[in-house]
């Protein structure tokens, strides 16, 4: 069974610029977690999908939105990108909303 | 609101040492209890987890005891090998749509 994919891997962006990152959970899981991971933060809970709707949203600015899509597939956004939104962001599907599997992250750098 | 405590690293080990890194939670209700495993470059995977007091967890020779007495959920392995050299999270979910990660705890085992 394939697990969680995670598109790109890598990002360099500019700062005022957005960026979409893209997830695919494994195949039948429907609920759909995002995190941002930094080095000072640890890991921050984002949003979380199930069938194309958010259930819960952590403290972040209206810059960063999400959507899930019919096939469970999920994407964000981060709309005008600040220096500290450099991170690694972990996308995590599950069926049991309790056990969740993580993806590789994308890695995103913002000069 | 809920949270989890870890002990700050890094722990440092020679290999076949005894591992302990404690977890304490604060929750309402009975959460279930996890801890999740980051290997260098890549996301999260689940070691194990306890759903209930007094369960204990285990996998790969590491094993935590969910204890309700003193909201504890401590990892412990008694012979830790170079390969297990990672940073551990600590994590709870109360039923709600998130998990609430603790800093995590990086370890080092030198052979």
């Amino acid at each position: 069974k394939a697990g969680v994919t995670q598109t790109p891997r890598y990002l360099i962006k500019t700062r005022g610029q957005q960026v979409t990152l893209s997830c695919s959970p494994i195949s039948g899981h429907r609920s759909v977690s995002w995190y941002q991971q930094t080095p000072g933060q640890g890991l921050q809970f984002l949003f979380e999908y199930f069938s194309e709707t958010q259930r819960n949203k952590g403290n972040f600015p209206g810059r960063f939105s999400g959507r899930q899509f019919s096939n469970s597939r999920s994407e964000m956004n981060v709309s005008t990108l600040e220096l500290g939104d450099s991170a690694l962001y972990l996308c995590a599907s599950s069926l049991d909303p309790r056990e969740q599997f993580f993806g590789p992250g994308t890695r995103l750098t913002v000069l | 609101g809920d949270s989890v405590t870890q002990m700050e690293g890094p722990v440092t080990l020679s290999e076949e040492a005894f591992l302990t890194i404690n977890c304490t939670y604060t929750a309402t209700g009975y959460p279930s209890l996890f801890w999740y495993v980051q290997y260098p470059g890549e996301g999260l995977q689940l070691l194990l987890k306890a759903t209930k007091a007094d369960d204990k967890g285990s996998n790969k020779g590491f094993e935590a005891t969910y204890r309700k007495e003193t909201t504890s959920f401590h990892l412990e392995k008694g012979s830790v090998q170079v390969s297990d050299s990672a940073v551990y999270f600590c994590a709870l979910h109360t039923g709600g749509f998130k998990t609430i990660f603790g800093a995590g705890t990086r370890l080092f085992v030198k052979a």
